[in-house]
């Protein structure tokens, strides 16, 4: 059963560098997204992506944050220069078809801002 | 952000009880759907629900949309150890010309066998 992936499974970085964490969606589907989860609290959406654009984001997803797909497999997301408070969980996950349909989540990378 | 509030917080209960637990909005919701998260994976997606009213099964999982789109439960009948995790609702709201997607305040379930 295809399935999203996401490398690396934890990223431990020092506060201030950038980081930039992969996605490999399901082959067949157009739409990307990414959430995040800080240890113990809800999943937040961060921003969704399609037709190489991003089509939607939070008020979490400041200027720090980027995406990109820079080739037809893989989808990143890209923090520029990580705080501390940037420590969580961060999920991609794809759709076939829009954002109000199902959305199926990689496995995550745990990063670690120290 | 938007409030998408689960109960109960948590559960605790016998093998083979039936289970229910719903999540509540101010706001509209075009979409609701339900996710069951272990710990340290990602939420896998359980039922999703397209219509005001719709009732959908998905082999002990019942989930049902509410008619105000407001509101929205799951059930699970004669839980087993594995049901243990966090279930998670997740509902799509569209906000000017673009759609937001909020996640609920989660729902710990403990199976006690």
């Amino acid at each position: 059963e295809p399935e999203v992936t996401q490398t690396p499974s934890h990223q431990v970085t020092q506060m201030g560098q950038e980081v930039i964490l992969r996605c490999v969606p399901i082959s067949n589907h157009l739409y990307f997204y990414w959430y995040r989860q800080i240890l113990g609290q809800k999943v937040e959406f961060l921003v969704s992506f399609y037709n190489n654009e991003i089509s939607e984001k939070s008020e979490i997803f400041d200027d720090q944050f980027s995406v990109e797909r820079p080739d037809g497999s893989n989808f990143t997301l890209k923090i520029r220069s990580t705080k501390l408070e940037d420590s969580a969980m961060y999920f991609c996950a794809s759709s076939e078809q829009g954002p109000s349909y199902e959305q199926y989540f990689g496995p995550g990378t745990r990063l670690t801002v120290t | 952000g938007q409030q998408l509030n689960q109960s109960p917080q948590s559960m605790f209960i016998q093998e083979g009880e039936d289970v229910s637990m719903n999540c509540t909005s101010s706001s509209i919701f075009n979409t609701w759907l339900w996710y069951k998260q272990d710990p340290g994976e990602g939420p896998v997606l359980l039922i999703a629900l397209y219509k005001a009213g719709e009732l959908t099964s998905n082999g002990r999982l019942t989930a049902q949309f509410g008619i105000t789109r407001k509101d929205s439960f799951l059930n699970i009948s004669a839980s087993i150890p594995s049901d243990v995790g966090i279930y998670f609702c997740a509902g799509q709201l569209r906000r000017g010309s673009g759609n937001q997607f909020y996640f609920g305040t989660g729902t710990s379930l403990t199976v006690i066998p």
